[in-house]
């Protein structure tokens, strides 16, 4: 089975930094990704990482400790419009060509000025 | 470049009448396409995925079907909503890349 933890609610400062963290109780392991959701709209990709380390991609970075099925994605230099669920998900395996995702719950990050 | 259309954005439809949501790809050929629904505030469960015309994957019990007619269609469709059936509905597709992209959801209120 999949098991996907990620915290329900964050609030941060414009400017500052913030570290979103998802957990993963998994059957198996092929990626995990980050998404970003505003309300109302459809999630917008991220990140991806499948092996270990940090991905950057501008203010956006996020990390990958497969032993310890733990990932974070870190917003810095917080701008208002970061304000958004923030939902994790992890690709089975086990699903063949399907190449399934499961989400996790999000992490809505509320930005004050 | 790849597009995704999906719609209508918004529906209300009476409880007991049918359902059909219609999502189409551009610029893609022989993509996996996924049907997820969102609760308010919860994650996205996935519904359907279809790995080719005409073959159907379903992921949970429910009151809905979906059929792939053609190469990048996808349709969701009931023929009886329930109260149960209300959500955020969205389609999404994945070819050679990791990652899934999404179409704008479909906001379903079944009254």
């Amino acid at each position: 089975g999949q098991n996907i933890d990620q915290p329900t609610e964050m609030t941060a400062t414009e400017g500052a930094i913030v570290q979103i963290n998802c957990t993963y109780q998994t059957s198996g392991f092929n990626g995990l990704f980050w998404y970003q959701q505003h309300a109302g709209e459809a999630p917008t990709f991220l990140s991806y990482n499948v092996l270990d380390g940090l991905e950057e991609k501008g203010r956006f970075s996020s990390f990958l400790s497969r032993s310890k099925g733990y990932s974070y994605l870190l917003l810095k230099e917080l701008q208002m419009k970061d304000s958004a669920s923030y939902l994790c998900a992890v690709r089975d395996p086990d699903s063949g060509s399907a190449r399934q995702l499961t989400f996790g719950s999000g992490t809505q990050l509320t930005v004050l000025p | 470049s790849q597009t995704i259309h999906q719609w209508p954005a918004t529906l209300v439809q009476p409880v007991g009448s049918p359902l059909s949501l219609e999502c189409t790809v551009e610029g893609t050929s022989n993509p996996n396409l996924y049907w997820y629904r969102q609760a308010a505030g919860r994650g996205l469960q996935l519904l359907f995925y279809s790995v080719g015309i005409g073959q159907i994957s379903s992921e949970v019990p429910q009151n809905l079907s979906a059929s792939r007619p053609q190469d990048r269609q996808f349709i969701l469709s009931s023929k009886k909503l329930l109260l149960s059936d209300s959500g955020f509905y969205l389609c999404a597709w994945m070819d050679r890349a990791p990652e899934a992209f999404f179409g704008q959801g479909t906001r379903l209120t079944v009254v």
